[in-house]
Protein backbone atom coordinates (compact mmCIF):
# COMPACT_ATOMS: atom_id res chain seq x y z
CA UNK A 1 0.00 0.00 0.00
CA UNK A 2 1.30 3.56 -0.54
CA UNK A 3 0.63 4.88 2.64
CA UNK A 4 2.48 2.18 4.59
CA UNK A 5 6.18 0.45 3.91
CA UNK A 6 8.00 -2.25 5.31
CA UNK A 7 12.01 -2.79 4.63
CA UNK A 8 13.24 -5.10 4.48
CA UNK A 9 11.01 -7.43 2.31
CA UNK A 10 13.22 -10.29 2.71
CA UNK A 11 15.97 -11.24 5.19
CA UNK A 12 17.97 -14.50 5.85
CA UNK A 13 19.77 -13.89 9.20
CA UNK A 14 21.88 -16.30 12.00
CA UNK A 15 20.30 -17.62 15.43
CA UNK A 16 21.34 -15.69 17.97
CA UNK A 17 21.99 -12.34 15.91
CA UNK A 18 19.95 -9.57 16.29
CA UNK A 19 17.37 -8.01 13.60
CA UNK A 20 15.00 -5.02 13.05
CA UNK A 21 12.20 -4.89 11.04
CA UNK A 22 10.86 -0.74 9.77
CA UNK A 23 7.83 0.03 9.22
CA UNK A 24 7.02 3.67 7.99
CA UNK A 25 4.02 5.33 7.32
CA UNK A 26 2.93 8.28 5.39
CA UNK A 27 -0.67 8.67 6.56
CA UNK A 28 0.14 10.08 10.10
CA UNK A 29 -2.00 7.28 11.89
CA UNK A 30 -1.46 7.37 15.72
CA UNK A 31 -2.01 3.58 15.88
CA UNK A 32 0.84 1.02 14.64
CA UNK A 33 0.64 -2.61 14.93
CA UNK A 34 2.60 -5.57 14.17
CA UNK A 35 1.66 -9.06 12.99
CA UNK A 36 3.30 -11.97 12.68
CA UNK A 37 1.27 -14.72 10.10
CA UNK A 38 1.89 -18.37 10.18
CA UNK A 39 0.28 -21.05 8.51
CA UNK A 40 -2.97 -22.49 10.43
CA UNK A 41 -2.83 -19.11 12.61
CA UNK A 42 -3.83 -16.41 10.87
CA UNK A 43 -2.09 -13.02 12.17
CA UNK A 44 -1.31 -12.98 15.55
CA UNK A 45 -0.49 -9.20 17.35
CA UNK A 46 3.10 -8.73 18.49
CA UNK A 47 3.03 -5.32 19.66
CA UNK A 48 1.39 -2.07 19.08
CA UNK A 49 1.72 1.58 19.63
CA UNK A 50 -0.45 4.34 20.15
CA UNK A 51 1.88 6.90 19.76
CA UNK A 52 5.19 8.59 19.76
CA UNK A 53 7.01 6.37 22.73
CA UNK A 54 3.62 4.84 23.40
CA UNK A 55 3.48 1.09 22.95
CA UNK A 56 2.11 -2.24 24.62
CA UNK A 57 2.56 -5.93 24.08
CA UNK A 58 -0.05 -8.24 21.81
CA UNK A 59 -0.82 -11.79 22.20
CA UNK A 60 3.14 -12.79 20.81
CA UNK A 61 5.44 -10.42 22.45
CA UNK A 62 7.75 -12.56 23.69
CA UNK A 63 11.15 -12.28 22.26
CA UNK A 64 10.56 -9.03 20.41
CA UNK A 65 11.10 -5.22 21.57
CA UNK A 66 9.48 -2.36 19.71
CA UNK A 67 10.37 1.61 19.42
CA UNK A 68 8.29 4.56 17.91
CA UNK A 69 10.39 7.79 18.09
CA UNK A 70 8.59 9.36 15.36
CA UNK A 71 4.77 8.96 14.39
CA UNK A 72 6.02 8.00 11.03
CA UNK A 73 8.25 4.86 11.72
CA UNK A 74 7.78 1.90 13.82
CA UNK A 75 10.46 -0.92 14.34
CA UNK A 76 10.52 -3.86 15.66
CA UNK A 77 13.56 -6.02 17.01
CA UNK A 78 13.87 -9.06 17.39
CA UNK A 79 16.81 -9.41 20.53
CA UNK A 80 17.97 -12.71 19.87
CA UNK A 81 16.57 -14.60 17.09
CA UNK A 82 15.21 -18.17 16.68
CA UNK A 83 14.05 -20.26 14.63
CA UNK A 84 10.30 -20.10 15.43
CA UNK A 85 10.61 -16.48 14.59
CA UNK A 86 10.83 -17.59 11.06
CA UNK A 87 8.16 -16.08 10.06
CA UNK A 88 6.22 -13.08 7.94
CA UNK A 89 6.12 -10.16 9.40
CA UNK A 90 3.18 -7.07 8.77
CA UNK A 91 3.06 -3.54 9.69
CA UNK A 92 -0.26 -2.11 9.80
CA UNK A 93 -1.59 1.36 10.62
CA UNK A 94 -5.10 2.19 11.85
CA UNK A 95 -7.35 5.69 13.07
CA UNK A 96 -9.33 5.16 15.34
CA UNK A 97 -8.76 1.61 16.31
CA UNK A 98 -11.31 -1.40 15.85
CA UNK A 99 -13.49 1.08 14.24
CA UNK A 100 -12.46 1.16 9.97
CA UNK A 101 -10.26 -1.73 10.04
CA UNK A 102 -6.31 -1.54 9.24
CA UNK A 103 -4.16 -0.75 6.20
CA UNK A 104 -1.38 -3.62 5.89
CA UNK A 105 1.91 -3.15 4.29
CA UNK A 106 3.46 -5.76 1.95
CA UNK A 107 5.25 -7.75 4.67
CA UNK A 108 9.15 -9.14 6.05
CA UNK A 109 9.66 -12.54 4.85
CA UNK A 110 12.01 -13.49 7.81
CA UNK A 111 14.00 -16.47 7.75
CA UNK A 112 16.39 -17.70 10.63
CA UNK A 113 18.93 -20.34 9.72
CA UNK B 1 -10.94 -11.58 24.37
CA UNK B 2 -12.69 -11.90 20.80
CA UNK B 3 -12.07 -14.90 18.84
CA UNK B 4 -12.93 -15.83 15.52
CA UNK B 5 -13.11 -19.42 13.62
CA UNK B 6 -13.35 -19.63 9.93
CA UNK B 7 -14.47 -23.22 9.19
CA UNK B 8 -12.53 -24.66 5.94
CA UNK B 9 -8.97 -24.05 5.50
CA UNK B 10 -9.32 -24.63 1.78
CA UNK B 11 -12.88 -23.87 -0.28
CA UNK B 12 -12.76 -24.90 -4.44
CA UNK B 13 -15.31 -23.57 -6.72
CA UNK B 14 -15.87 -23.51 -10.06
CA UNK B 15 -15.73 -20.28 -12.02
CA UNK B 16 -19.32 -18.56 -12.19
CA UNK B 17 -20.61 -20.59 -8.95
CA UNK B 18 -21.03 -19.38 -5.74
CA UNK B 19 -18.80 -18.76 -3.16
CA UNK B 20 -19.37 -18.89 0.60
CA UNK B 21 -16.70 -18.57 2.84
CA UNK B 22 -17.75 -19.32 6.49
CA UNK B 23 -16.80 -16.93 9.95
CA UNK B 24 -17.92 -17.51 13.45
CA UNK B 25 -16.87 -15.23 16.33
CA UNK B 26 -16.91 -15.31 20.20
CA UNK B 27 -17.28 -11.76 21.43
CA UNK B 28 -18.75 -10.66 25.04
CA UNK B 29 -20.22 -7.25 23.85
CA UNK B 30 -21.04 -5.98 20.36
CA UNK B 31 -18.12 -6.69 17.57
CA UNK B 32 -16.53 -5.10 14.77
CA UNK B 33 -16.24 -7.70 11.86
CA UNK B 34 -14.15 -7.63 8.89
CA UNK B 35 -12.94 -9.95 5.73
CA UNK B 36 -10.07 -9.32 4.43
CA UNK B 37 -8.08 -10.72 1.15
CA UNK B 38 -4.39 -11.49 0.28
CA UNK B 39 -3.46 -11.99 -2.86
CA UNK B 40 0.41 -14.37 -3.21
CA UNK B 41 3.28 -12.09 -1.81
CA UNK B 42 1.02 -9.21 -0.49
CA UNK B 43 -0.19 -7.94 2.33
CA UNK B 44 -3.88 -7.81 3.51
CA UNK B 45 -6.64 -5.52 2.18
CA UNK B 46 -9.67 -4.60 3.67
CA UNK B 47 -12.54 -6.32 1.83
CA UNK B 48 -15.29 -5.29 3.71
CA UNK B 49 -17.03 -4.47 7.55
CA UNK B 50 -19.53 -4.60 9.72
CA UNK B 51 -19.54 -1.66 12.61
CA UNK B 52 -23.35 -0.95 13.20
CA UNK B 53 -26.36 -0.37 10.87
CA UNK B 54 -27.21 -2.51 8.10
CA UNK B 55 -26.39 -6.19 9.08
CA UNK B 56 -26.01 -6.97 5.47
CA UNK B 57 -22.37 -5.59 4.16
CA UNK B 58 -21.07 -5.07 0.66
CA UNK B 59 -17.83 -4.99 -0.77
CA UNK B 60 -15.30 -5.07 -3.21
CA UNK B 61 -15.27 -7.30 -6.14
CA UNK B 62 -18.80 -8.52 -5.97
CA UNK B 63 -18.41 -9.83 -1.60
CA UNK B 64 -20.94 -8.84 0.35
CA UNK B 65 -21.03 -10.59 3.85
CA UNK B 66 -23.89 -10.69 7.02
CA UNK B 67 -23.82 -10.35 10.47
CA UNK B 68 -26.02 -12.50 12.00
CA UNK B 69 -25.73 -11.40 15.87
CA UNK B 70 -27.55 -15.06 16.99
CA UNK B 71 -25.58 -17.64 15.12
CA UNK B 72 -22.64 -15.11 15.87
CA UNK B 73 -22.02 -15.47 12.20
CA UNK B 74 -20.23 -13.35 9.53
CA UNK B 75 -19.84 -15.33 6.39
CA UNK B 76 -18.56 -14.07 2.93
CA UNK B 77 -20.74 -14.56 -0.49
CA UNK B 78 -20.05 -13.86 -3.57
CA UNK B 79 -22.54 -15.02 -6.39
CA UNK B 80 -20.36 -15.70 -9.06
CA UNK B 81 -16.59 -16.67 -8.97
CA UNK B 82 -14.14 -15.31 -11.17
CA UNK B 83 -10.54 -16.42 -11.69
CA UNK B 84 -9.53 -13.46 -10.36
CA UNK B 85 -10.73 -14.05 -6.68
CA UNK B 86 -8.44 -16.94 -5.61
CA UNK B 87 -7.03 -15.81 -3.33
CA UNK B 88 -6.05 -16.12 1.00
CA UNK B 89 -9.19 -15.18 3.28
CA UNK B 90 -9.29 -13.94 6.67
CA UNK B 91 -12.01 -12.92 8.85
CA UNK B 92 -11.10 -10.41 11.77
CA UNK B 93 -13.36 -9.44 15.11
CA UNK B 94 -12.44 -6.11 16.82
CA UNK B 95 -14.18 -3.93 19.40
CA UNK B 96 -14.58 -0.31 19.65
CA UNK B 97 -11.11 1.55 20.23
CA UNK B 98 -9.50 -1.34 21.07
CA UNK B 99 -6.02 -2.35 19.73
CA UNK B 100 -6.27 -6.57 19.32
CA UNK B 101 -7.96 -6.96 16.20
CA UNK B 102 -8.26 -10.74 16.21
CA UNK B 103 -8.04 -12.82 12.75
CA UNK B 104 -9.23 -16.11 11.58
CA UNK B 105 -6.70 -18.72 10.25
CA UNK B 106 -7.56 -18.14 6.92
CA UNK B 107 -9.49 -19.39 4.03
CA UNK B 108 -7.45 -20.01 0.85
CA UNK B 109 -10.24 -19.69 -1.88
CA UNK B 110 -9.40 -21.92 -5.46
CA UNK B 111 -11.33 -21.39 -8.49
CA UNK B 112 -11.42 -24.03 -11.28
CA UNK B 113 -11.82 -22.98 -14.87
Amino acid sequence: DAGITQSPRHKVTETGTPVTLRCHQTENHRYMYWYRQDPGHGLRLIHYSYGVKDTDKGEVSDGYSVSRSKTEDFLLTLESATSSQTSVYFCAISEPPGVYGYTFGSGTRLTVV
Amino acid sequence: AQSVTQLGSHVSVSEGALVLLRCNYSSSVPPYLFWYVQYPNQGLQLLLKYTTGATLVKGINGFEAEFKKSETSFHLTNPSAHMSDAAEYFCAVSLYNNNDMRFGAGTRLTVKP
